[in-house]
């Protein structure tokens, strides 16, 4: 069956970077977009990110862009989130998510467990 | 952006009861919304696609129609493990948006 495992928690301090990645098996990678959907404590979900198949489009939310950079390695069925000049309203749990698309709407049908990342000083 | 207002935010009810909650859509067709289920400290999970299209392996209980730009997921009947929060979303357009969530608790 389809899985997503991540990388685990992480503490860091404010203008620090961090990686995470997400390694998938039980379907075909390479042919799914893939996305990182974050909620901060105690809050809702907010979408961070997303990797076209094939990795030629990718586009991310404003609160992210310029610091986040995703990325997929298809031999590796790994999908990655780059975190560079973490602030502290980055604090969140991290999810990627395999995209399905249907009838002209895209969704979200597998989760990854989630990340904790702490952005604190 | 697309904006979505879900409600009630809060719901409390028996079990066995049936649950309905709405998500109304600023700017889209409810054809394109999709409800999760997150239970406490868990990933979410997709119930309904496409406004009434069920999931995989999620219980027929579950349930979702679309009228304009809104959609409703109903529990047909409300079990304990069907205490968590419950989102709608919309990817029609970028960005993707979710609902703010409404909570479902057993009385």
């Amino acid at each position: 069956q389809v899985q997503l495992v991540q990388s685990g928690e992480n503490v860091v301090q404010p203008g620090q970077s961090l990686r995470l990645s997400c390694a998938a098996s039980g379907f075909d990678f390479r042919y799914f977009a893939m996305f990182w959907v974050r909620q901060a404590p105690g809050k809702g979900l907010e979408w961070v990110a997303v990797i076209s198949s094939g990795g030629s489009n990718r586009y991310y939310a404003d609160s992210v862009t310029g610091r986040f950079t995703i990325s997929r390695d298809d031999s590796q069925n790994t999908v990655f989130l780059q975190m560079d000049h973490l602030r502290l309203e980055d604090t969140a749990v991290y999810y990627c998510a395999k995209s399905l698309v249907h009838n002209g709407g895209t969704y979200f049908d597998s989760w990854g467990q989630g990340n904790l990342v702490s952005v604190s000083s | 952006d697309i904006r979505l207002t879900q409600s009630p935010s809060f719901l409390s009810a028996s079990v066995g009861d049936r649950v309905t909650i709405t998500c109304r859509a600023s700017g889209a067709d409810s054809r394109y919304l999709a409800w999760y289920r997150q239970k406490p400290g868990k990933a979410p999970e997709l119930l309904i696609y496409s406004a009434s299209s069920l999931q995989h392996g999620v219980p027929s209980r579950f349930s979702g129609r679309g009228s304009g730009s809104e959609v409703t997921l109903t529990i047909s009947s409300l079990q304990p493990g069907d205490i968590a929060t419950y989102y709608c979303q919309q990817l029609y357009a970028y960005p993707p948006t979710f609902g703010q969530g409404t909570q479902v608790e057993i009385k």
